[in-house]
């Protein structure tokens, strides 16, 4: 089985702190993927990432930064917590290919205050 | 216009009941569709993928019409542990998903 882990369930942040979150998948996947999901909102593509050190923004990147320095691990960057970024944070990974099924992690619940 | 659009709900059925819900894409070179399911605070996984010519398993059963654009879903038998969110998606670009906001069912005793 696939499995994408993340590296906190919940974290608790204060505004302008740096935050790190970290998403490994163990099934040598090229695609890796950072949403957020807001109620009412959906799922939005933060960054992703189809090859390391490669990236491309989503539809919403502004206030984020994303590293890929090895093919499993695919961190997102909190450069200045504020607020409107308390949301759930999934990462996912895929097979080499848009069309394919995209594996989630369990995902972080971010809150900042 | 959204990419994919979904009814939200929530669809409120009794068990043993058959519900169906349908979502539109508006990219007309989508290629790959999926329903995946996802349970309150737990993340999204994949239900079934939808194939041209229509594809059941079990109780579930998938129907894409790409001449009106539509994607459906439909439930048969539903069981207490059906209710869940159903999110639509569909192929974007060369790498991405388009996950619709989701419809939310509850089956109920």
């Amino acid at each position: 089985d696939v499995k994408v882990t993340q590296s906190s369930r919940y974290l608790v942040k204060r505004t302008g702190e740096k935050v790190f979150l970290e998403c490994v998948q163990d099934m040598d996947h090229e695609n890796m993927f950072w949403y957020r999901q807001d109620p009412g909102l959906g799922l939005r593509l933060i960054y992703f990432s189809y090859d390391v050190k490669m990236k491309e923004k989503g539809d919403i990147p502004e206030g984020y930064s994303v590293s890929r320095e090895k093919k499993e691990r695919f961190s997102l960057i909190l450069e200045s917590a504020s607020t409107n970024q308390t949301s759930m944070y999934l990462c996912a990974s895929s097979p080499l290919g848009g069309r394919a099924e995209q594996f989630f992690g369990p995902g972080t619940r971010l809150t900042v205050l | 216009r959204k990419e994919v659009e979904q009814d939200p709900g929530p669809f409120n059925v009794p068990e043993g009941a058959t519900v169906a819900f349908n979502c539109t894409y508006s990219n007309s070179a989508s290629q790959s569709f999926f329903w995946y399911r996802q349970d309150c605070r737990k993340e999204p996984k994949l239900l079934m993928s939808v194939y041209s010519s229509g594809n059941e398993d079990g109780r579930f059963t998938a129907q894409l019409n790409r001449a009106s654009q539509y994607i459906s879903l439909l439930i048969r038998d539903s069981k207490l542990s059906d209710s869940a969110t159903y999110l639509c998606v569909v192929s974007g670009g060369v790498y991405a998903l388009n996950f619709g906001k989701g419809t939310s069912l509850l089956v109920t005793p």
